[in-house]
């Protein structure tokens, strides 16, 4: 069964720091993974899609890797900003038609 | 893409009630799914609801207490029946549209029973 994990729990950073979410799978074997943003009380806003021969995709400040023989992901957010403080949540599809499985999610604050 | 609205945006029952959350995608879907997230959690899902076809619920899920209806390519309602506090929660309507593997969610409908 495919389990996702993700580390830290929680963050607080200045503003304009670089920084590196990461999230972990224990089955190798997926389809494809899916990072999104959720602000409190909110819906997800999908951020980037990683399908499992990709190894990274970008958008704008955000760039996010797979590596799925080590089972990881991690979302990388360059020059961060107030606007970015939400919870940052990871999802991996095991296969396609299947539904996704969820990370816990990373509460990410950054202070001006 | 897809753009999904739904209503309630948030409400507030008595327990024993029931409640309808309705969702409208902006294009037409087949694969949709109804997700909770009870607080400080991340998602949990209920059910996928394909048009043509019953819902199929999650473990720990059962039609009687969240019947859903799926009337159409574009539009959906999950109906929280006889509710207690545990089922405040933020509940949560998602579309897989086909030809792309990037799943979309609603804003969520904050459902708070006192």
């Amino acid at each position: 069964k495919q389990e996702v994990t993700q580390i830290p729990a929680a963050l607080s950073v200045p503003e304009g720091e670089n920084l590196v979410l990461n999230c972990s799978f224990t089955d190798s074997a997926i389809y494809n993974l899916q990072w999104f943003r959720q602000d409190p009380g909110k819906g997800l806003t999908s951020l980037l899609l990683i399908q499992s021969s990709q190894r990274e995709q970008t958008s704008g400040r955000l760039n996010a890797s797979l590596d799925k023989s080590s089972g990881r992901s991690t979302l990388y957010i360059a020059a961060s900003q107030p606007g970015d403080s939400a919870t940052y949540l990871c999802a991996v599809r095991p296969n396609y038609g299947q539904n996704f499985v969820f990370g816990p999610g990373t509460r990410l604050s950054v202070l001006p | 893409s897809a753009v999904i609205s739904q209503k309630p945006s948030r409400d507030i029952c008595q327990r024993g009630t029931s409640l309808t959350i309705q969702c409208q995608v902006d294009s037409q879907v087949t694969m949709m799914f109804w997700y909770r997230q009870q607080p400080g959690q991340s998602l949990t899902l209920i059910a996928t609801a394909n048009q043509g076809s019953e819902a199929t619920y999650e473990s720990g899920f059962v039609i009687d207490k969240f019947p859903i209806s799926r009337p159409n390519l574009t539009f959906s309602t999950l109906t929280v029946s006889n509710m207690s506090p545990e089922d405040s929660s933020i509940y949560l309507c998602s579309v897989l549209p086909q030809a792309t593997d990037t799943q979309y969610f609603g804003p969520g409908t904050r459902l708070t029973v006192l």
